[in-house]
């Protein structure tokens, strides 16, 4: 399977526990991007990478949030002492550059 | 203003019929781009189709076709014969070329119940 993929799929922590997330695109993107859905809501755009650099960000994403694409490739996305707003499903999805978003499975995050 | 709205909480609709989803969007940009995705239960996003915003002929993928009204700002998705594997939430979605960067802009997404 070549599509984008996540891991963990889904995490469970304790509020004010630091959590971090990974996202391998499909291989020949060069774009990266992390969106936040929370239940009954459409995703919402965190942040943006194209190859190693982090080339937007939202107003969403506070100080707890960091994103990384250290070598172009995959990407982590850290949360540091984590609330229970936090709790979310956090998707990741790549381009080549073309119109289409391609996204992954997402990672469902709950914080008790 | 919601730069996407989506005014059809959940839908029901027989196997084997067509049904229309309706977006509507709101932009100052001239050059901007339209999508759709589905996303079952599982969670995944799919992606649909697509229109661009200078684009004259409305987007068509297999049984789903995009209704593109530009001027009443418009870009309603229809799903023709419908099947059970259908079901599903659908989200329209905007990227403003100018103002918007690469982002993608959601909208609240509508629940698709298809009845056997």
């Amino acid at each position: 399977d070549t599509g984008v993929s996540q891991d963990p799929r889904h995490k469970i922590t304790k509020r004010g526990q630091n959590v971090t997330f990974r996202c391998d695109p499909i291989s020949e993107h060069n774009r990266l991007y992390w969106y936040r859905q929370t239940l009954g809501q459409g995703p919402e755009f965190l942040t943006y990478f194209q190859n190693e650099a982090q080339l937007e960000k939202s107003r969403l994403l506070s100080d707890r949030f960091s994103a990384e694409r250290p070598k172009g490739s995959f990407s982590t996305l850290e949360i540091q002492r984590t609330e229970q707003g936090d709790s979310a499903m956090y998707l990741c999805a790549s381009s080549s550059g073309t119109e289409e978003q391609y996204f992954g499975p997402g990672t469902r995050l709950t914080v008790t | 203003a919601q730069k996407i709205t989506q005014t059809q909480p959940g839908m029901f609709v027989q196997e084997k019929e067509a049904v229309t989803l309706d977006c509507t969007y709101d932009t100052s940009d001239q050059s901007y781009g339209l999508f759709w995705y589905k996303q079952p239960s599982s969670g995944e996003m799919i992606f649909l189709i697509y229109q661009g915003s200078y684009d004259e002929q409305n987007a068509t993928e297999g049984r789903y076709s995009l209704n593109f009204q530009k001027a009443r700002k418009s870009a309603n998705l229809v799903i023709s014969a419908s099947q059970l594997g259908d079901s599903a939430m659908y989200f329209c979605a905007m990227r403003e070329v100018q103002r918007g960067g690469n982002k993608l802009t959601f909208g609240g997404g509508t629940r698709v119940l298809v009845k056997p």
